[in-house]
Order: structure tokens, then C-alpha cells, then sequence
């Protein structure tokens, strides 16, 4: 049974767009979320992470929303950029100091020029 | 400073056969966990070795086993290869061990026929 859900294998975003992508998860433990980028031939990349104590987290171009009563969290990319194009994971995890990821299916954007 | 590396990049190997994948972890890093993802799927949690002791294990048949040596590198070996063993095998090194701190390798991409 998959507990981090990703239902868009794939995304489709015009250069200069806001990108938007979305992570479920069935787990009430976990309450620490992180979003990877992985490139091919290379290993995963950390963006950015959330707490459950927060509802949104900002870096720069990328922003992560979560909705805890929806066990619902989504990763903006404003504006998205040709070099964003990669493949993208949800992770959680029962909290920060936890040494365990569960990660899901991943999510392919394309930012087309 | 020299990243996570994973040795042999490719291999392929036979039903039934052993095999052995190597780790070195970043400089400074005591801890490393091992994730196979299959092809279309999310990475899933093997091992975690801290200190060169086993601290978590994933779901994984006992054929899979790890360990980890004095330097902090580590090897993960797979007993009676099957099909479904084909994957791509990440290894995460982190300074205590906690997910919000993980870096993956590029990872060996492992072919059983």
C-alpha cells in the first residue's frame, strides 16, 4: 500500500509558468516532508522540506504548501525554468530526526521553452 | 569536497547469483542507508548502518544484508539474485543519520537476467 502518493507521473509547464506539484500521503506518523529533484544518471537532489508544525516553507523559486487535515502537500516553482525539468519525489518521514524515508512514485517535469 | 560515491556504476548478473555494491560515504558522514527503486517507482528503504551498527531495516527479504567498516564506507550484498531484484540502488550518507540531512550517490544500476 503506498503511503506517499504521487498521481501525475508527469508535468508539462511553459518556461516562466508556475509549476505545481502534488504529494498525498495515508500516514498519520508522518509529520516531516521533503521534496527531491533527481536528474537521470544521477542520485537525488534535497529542494526543500517541511514541518508539520508549518503550513507553507519558502526557498527562493520554490515554495511547499502542506494541508495536514487534507494529508496534502504540494511543491511551487515560480517561475519554472528549463533546468527544472527533471524527475521529482515526495518523501516523508515520522519526523526530522528519523533515519527513514518513504518516498513516492515521482513526478516528470518538463519545462518547455 | 567529493560527494557520495557508489561502485560499479552498471552491472549485470544472473538468477541466483550473488553480488556486491560498494558505498563511500562524504567525508565526516558516519551514517549510511541503502534504497533499491525499481524502475517507475519511488526509492524504498533497505538498511540504515550508523557507527557500523545496523540502526533500521526496511522490507527486505533476508537474502538482502549490509555492512558497514571502520573508514564508514559500506556494502550492500544480494544472496540468490531474482528478476525483480533488477533496480537502481542508491546509497544516502548523512553526518547522524537523520533524513534531513541525507545525500544520495548516483546510485548502480543492477540487471538480473
Amino acid at each position: 500500500d503506498q503511503q506517499v502518493k504521487q498521481n501525475s507521473p508527469s508535468l508539462s509547464v511553459q518556461e516562466g509558468r508556475i509549476s505545481i506539484l502534488n504529494c498525498d500521503y495515508t500516514n498519520s506518523m508522518f509529520d516531516y516532508f521533503l521534496w527531491y529533484k533527481k536528474y537521470p544518471a544521477e542520485g537525488p537532489t534535497f529542494l526543500i522540506s517541511i514541518s508539520s508544525i508549518k503550513d507553507k516553507n519558502e526557498d527562493g523559486r520554490f515554495t511547499v504548501f502542506l494541508n495536514k487535515s487534507a494529508k496534502h502537500l504540494s511543491l511551487h516553482i515560480v517561475p519554472s525554468q528549463p533546468g527544472d525539468s527533471a524527475v521529482y519525489f515526495c518523501a516523508a518521514s515520522s519526523g526530522a530526526g528519523s533515519y527513514q524515508l518513504t518516498f513516492g512514485k515521482g513526478t516528470k517535469l518538463s519545462v518547455i521553452p | 569536497d567529493a560527494g557520495v560515491t557508489q561502485s560499479p556504476t552498471h552491472l549485470i548478473k544472473t538468477r541466483g547469483q550473488h553480488v556486491t555494491l560498494r558505498c563511500s560515504p562524504i567525508s565526516g558522514h558516519k551514517s549510511v542507508s541503502w534504497y533499491q527503486q525499481v524502475l517507475g517507482q519511488g526509492p524504498q528503504f533497505i538498511f540504515q548502518y550508523y557507527e557500523k551498527e545496523e540502526r533500521g531495516r526496511g522490507n527486505f527479504p533476508d537474502r538482502f544484508s549490509a555492512r558497514q567498516f571502520p573508514n564508514y564506507s559500506s556494502e550492500l550484498n544480494v544472496n540468490a539474485l531474482l528478476l525483480g531484484d533488477s533496480a537502481l540502488y542508491l546509497c544516502a550518507s548523512s553526518e547522524t543519520g537523520t533524513v534531513y540531512e541525507q545525500y544520495f550517490g548516483p546510485g548502480t544500476r543492477l540487471t538480473v537476467t
